[in-house]
């Protein structure tokens, strides 16, 4: 199975950056995707790490180190529309799912 | 908009009851998902299906089923409804067996679903 663990929340000032991490525990790897989801809102995809590094979708980047089983997102040039939970995921070997940690709420300040 | 239907949107119904929640894939996808989402446990893998045949499977109860139809669309039935069973129910779709695409799978609105 997998296991992934990232904090609770995260507290940021409009304007500024903000890096939420998550780090992972799988049988097997396919890669990590994180995804954004508004309250009572459906998660959407923000970006996908299959290979070690960063890769960049305009303000947001997702990093992936596969030997320390760590990624992150970072959002840069934060807008208060960012005030989201954010998750990031993993799909195992074999017959696992795409797994999902349990997210990560950003607060945003003006 | 995803591509992706559910219905109903909302739903009540007593405990000991049994509801069947419906998806609809985005056009081409031949990759369903479904999770259940409740305040303390985030997002919770409950089973996948691909090109009708079930894929992976999460932390479904056994209350629980679901099967994916020749036309692609699923349904998850939920049976001997209990309290903890209220939830917000996600369905999600993607063109592989796990999302070729870049790792993308794409959310349906979802189904609120309140036991009382």
């Amino acid at each position: 199975g997998q296991s992934l663990e990232q904090p609770s929340e995260v507290t940021a000032v409009e304007g500024a950056i903000v890096q939420i991490n998550c780090t992972y525990q799988t049988s097997g790897f396919y890669g990590l995707s994180w995804y954004q989801q508004h309250d009572g809102g459906a998660p959407t995809f923000l970006s996908y790490n299959a290979l070690d590094g960063l890769e960049e979708t305009g303000r947001f980047s997702s990093f992936l180190s596969r030997s320390d089983s760590y990624g992150y997102l970072l959002l840069q040039e934060l807008q208060m529309k960012d005030s989201a939970s954010y998750f990031c995921a993993v799909k195992g070997g074999g017959a696992d799912g795409l797994t999902f940690g349990k997210g990560t709420h950003l607060i945003i300040q003006p | 908009d995803s591509g992706v239907t559910q219905t109903p949107k909302h739903l009540i119904t007593a405990t000991g009851q049994r509801v069947t929640l419906r998806c609809s894939p985005r056009s081409g996808d031949l990759s369903v998902y479904w999770y259940q989402q409740s305040l303390d446990q985030g997002l919770q893998f409950l089973i996948q299906y691909y090109n009708g045949e079930e894929r992976a499977k999460g932390n479904i109860l056994e209350r629980f089923s679901a099967q994916q139809f020749p036309d692609l669309h699923s349904e998850l039935n939920l049976s001997s409804l209990e309290l903890g069973d209220s939830a917000l129910y996600f369905c999600a779709s993607s063109v592989g067996p796990w999302d070729t695409q870049g790792n993308t799978i794409y959310f349906g609105e979802g189904s609120w679903l309140t036991v009382v």
